[in-house]
C-alpha cells in the first residue's frame, strides 16, 4: 500500500538552480513528514522534516513545504551542488509511530 | 557515539534456504525498524519492534519475522528464500518511533541464487 508517493523517479538540474521533489501521501492520519537522502551502498540519512502543524520549515539550502490540504509536500533545494547528487526520499510517520517512505527520486546535479 | 550497525553487510544465499541479519541500535534507542529497498520501490516497511513487542507490520508474507531482544538488538529472519527478496534490508533505530527520527544503519545486501 502506497501511502507516500514520489511520482518523479528521476530529476536533472543544473548547478546553481532550484531543485523541487514532490511527494504526495493518501493517508490523512499522518502528520510528521520527512525528508532522507541516500548515497550508494549507505543507509539513508535525515535531511529536514515538518510537522503538521507548520506549512514551511527551512534549514540552510534546504526548504520543505506542506500542503495539507493537497496532501503534498515538496523539498526546495536552493541553490543545487553537485554533492546534492542522491536518492531523495520522502516519509511520513503518523500516531502509530511506524514511518513509511516513498520510491524515492534521483536528483542528478550537473556542474 | 556508536552507529547503527548491521550485520553482514553482504549475504548470498540459494532459493528456499533461510537467512537471519541482525541489527544492533544506537545504544538507548528502543525502537528498531526494518524495511526492504528495490530499485523502483523505494522503502518497503517490514514491521516495527519497541521493547522487545512487535509494534508495527507491513504487507509482507510470514515468510518475513523479526524479534528484538531486552538490549535492543534486533533480527530478521527470511524462511524459503526467493528470487525476489533479493534486495537491501536497512534496518533503523529511533528513540521512539517516527516522531523522534530514525538513524539507519548502511544495510545488508541480501542476494538470492
Amino acid at each position: 500500500d502506497q501511502q507516500v508517493k514520489q511520482n518523479s523517479p528521476s530529476l536533472s538540474v543544473q548547478e546553481g538552480r532550484i531543485s523541487i521533489l514532490n511527494c504526495d501521501y493518501t493517508n490523512s492520519m499522518f502528520d510528521y513528514f520527512l525528508w532522507y537522502k541516500k548515497y550508494p551502498a549507505e543507509g539513508p540519512t535525515f535531511l529536514i522534516s515538518i510537522s503538521s502543524i507548520k506549512d514551511k520549515n527551512e534549514d540552510g539550502r534546504f526548504t520543505v513545504f506542506l500542503n495539507k490540504s493537497a496532501k503534498h509536500l515538496s523539498l526546495h533545494i536552493v541553490p543545487s551542488q553537485p554533492g546534492d547528487s542522491a536518492v531523495y526520499f520522502c516519509a511520513a510517520s503518523g500516531e502509530g509511530n511506524d514511518m513509511r517512505f516513498g520510491a524515492g527520486t534521483r536528483l542528478t546535479v550537473k556542474p | 557515539k556508536a552507529g547503527v550497525t548491521q550485520t553482514p553487510r553482504y549475504l548470498i544465499k540459494t532459493r528456499g534456504q533461510q537467512v537471519t541479519l541482525s541489527c544492533s541500535p544506537i545504544s538507548g534507542h528502543r525502537s528498531v525498524s526494518w524495511y526492504q529497498q528495490t530499485p523502483g520501490q523505494g522503502l518497503q516497511f517490514l514491521f516495527e519492534y519497541f521493547s522487545e513487542t512487535q509494534r508495527n507490520k507491513g504487507n509482507f508474507p510470514g515468510r518475513f519475522s523479526g524479534r528484538q531482544f531486552s538490549n535492543s538488538r534486533s533480527e530478521m529472519n527470511v524462511s524459503t528464500l526467493e528470487l525476489g527478496d533479493s534486495a537491501l534490508y536497512l534496518c533503523a533505530s529511533s528513540l521512539g518511533g517516527g516522531w523522534y527520527g530514525y538513524t539507519f544503519g548502511s544495510g545488508t545486501r541480501l542476494t538470492v541464487v
